[in-house]
């Protein structure tokens, strides 16, 4: 049982370049979410699904889409890097949309120059 | 508005002492869960304690324990004879509706630095 897994850990990107932050988990969960967390300013949703084939966009959602079409994985795009996306995302999911605890993979450090 | 509060941005103390990381938060939602999540320099996070509204009883888990307070919106979380593994950052988070989803809304941290 890996739980939430996230890669690449770390990743470069130029201006304008797009990439894929994948994640995955094993434990069945109906709700995945991803974060980015900046110093100083805790975490901040970016977009979340509450089953395979439903997304919903959250607080910080400019820059980047998701998909969901199976309930393993939820993957994040980032359309056209800018140095505002560096930051440290997170992917987390969990089993009750209504205040289950979220699980939380490694994060990956993005970085863009 | 914030909704959850963690007014201690850093907090310091030497090994052995007890130490109080405060949260306070807001809803109108009359069921809500609340959480406790700890970051430690490796950067996972890690959940500890959930609560939900309706169960005022204070947690008790090893060192940690857990003040839940409706009357305050308080849900604050002491470690008691503090150990250097404790220095993490931890995240009160608050959990209610919206949109008839749940969405998580993080405090901003308590960075627990515990010096030996």
């Amino acid at each position: 049982n890996a739980g939430v897994t996230q890669t690449p850990k770390f990743q470069v990107l130029k201006t304008g370049q797009s990439m894929t932050l994948q994640c995955a988990q094993d434990m069945n969960h109906e709700y995945m979410s991803w974060y980015r967390q900046d110093p100083g300013m805790g975490l901040r949703l970016i977009h979340y699904s509450v089953g395979a084939g439903i997304t919903d966009q959250g607080e910080v959602p400019n820059g980047y889409n998701v998909s969901r079409s199976t309930t393993e994985d939820f993957p994040l795009r980032l359309l056209s890097a800018a140095p505002s996306q560096t930051s440290v995302y997170f992917c987390a999911s969990s089993y009750s949309l209504a205040g289950g605890p979220q699980y939380f993979g490694p994060g990956t450090r993005l970085t863009v120059t | 508005a914030q909704k959850v509060t963690q007014a201690q941005t850093e907090i310091s103390v030497v090994e052995k002492e007890d130490v109080t990381l405060d949260c306070v938060y807001e809803t109108r939602d009359t069921t809500y869960y609340l959480f406790w999540y700890k970051q430690p320099p490796s950067g996972e996070l890690v959940f500890l304690i959930r609560r939900n509204s309706f169960d005022e009883q204070n947690e008790i888990s090893g060192r940690y324990s857990w003040n839940f307070q409706k009357s305050t919106s308080s849900f604050n979380f002491t470690i008691t004879a503090s150990q250097v593994v404790d220095s993490a950052v931890y995240f009160c988070a608050l959990s209610e509706a919206r949109d008839s989803n749940y969405q998580l809304i993080w405090g901003a941290g308590t960075k627990l630095i515990i010096k030996p």
